[in-house]
């Protein structure tokens, strides 16, 4: 049982490059989420959804978009890298009681 | 729209003492409430929970106590262990309505010293 893959585990952007951070899950569940954790800090949600086709913001959505065509992939795509977008992004899953985090991917825009 | 609050950044404890690690939270209908420990350069991965209809839930070294009148959740490890060491994230929502959105306290860093 994978549970949360994350993919790639370490990207480093130029600014204005962009890319997609995949994530995949395999428990069949319906809530999927992004975060990312800054140095220091706690987890800050980007964006969630509920179900295959349904998204919503999170706590600091600007500068990525997400999208939900199955209930097992869920990825972030970031249009315009920017070095506040520095950071390390997880993802996660939840089927109705505890979250699973994927492993971590660490961006870096230079 | 901070729902739910981890006031200690940083905890240090010697190795084989207890540690209490704090979290209040401010929605009187949350009724499931969970912990997650984080290792670096992993995610991370789900500790203990509790539901409202109990006050203390224990699981080996770790118990998790609930005072629903304070809207207060504490962890306890007992002894407290090296291993220990990680960041400890609290976390709480109500079945049914808020669930979609997942949120967490900041954090807090436990040190345990050999």
């Amino acid at each position: 049982n994978a549970g949360v893959t994350q993919t790639p585990k370490f990207r480093i952007l130029k600014i204005g490059q962009s890319m997609t951070l995949q994530c995949t899950q395999d428990m069949n569940h319906n809530y999927m989420y992004w975060y990312r954790q800054d140095p220091g800090m706690g987890l800050k949600l980007i964006y969630y959804s509920v179900g295959a086709g349904i998204t919503d913001k999170g706590e600091v959505p600007n500068g990525y978009n997400v999208s939900r065509s199955t209930t097992e992939d869920f990825p972030l795509r970031l249009e315009l890298a920017a070095p506040s977008q520095t950071s390390v992004y997880f993802c996660a899953s939840n089927g109705g009681s505890e979250a699973f985090f994927g492993q971590g991917t660490r961006l870096t825009v230079v | 729209d901070q729902q739910v609050k981890q006031n200690s950044p940083s905890l240090s404890v010697q190795e084989g003492r207890i540690s209490i690690l704090n979290c209040d939270y401010t929605n009187s209908m949350f009724d499931y409430f969970l912990w997650y420990k984080k290792y670096p350069a992993e995610g991370p991965t789900f500790l203990i929970s509790i539901s409202s209809i109990k006050d203390k839930n224990e699981d080996g070294r770790f118990t998790v106590f609930l005072n629903k009148s304070a809207k207060h959740l504490s962890l306890h490890i007992v002894p407290s262990q090296p291993g220990d060491s990680a960041v400890y994230f609290c976390h709480s929502f109500s079945g049914g309505t808020s669930y979609g959105k997942l949120t967490f306290g900041q954090g807090t860093i436990l040190t345990v010293h050999p």
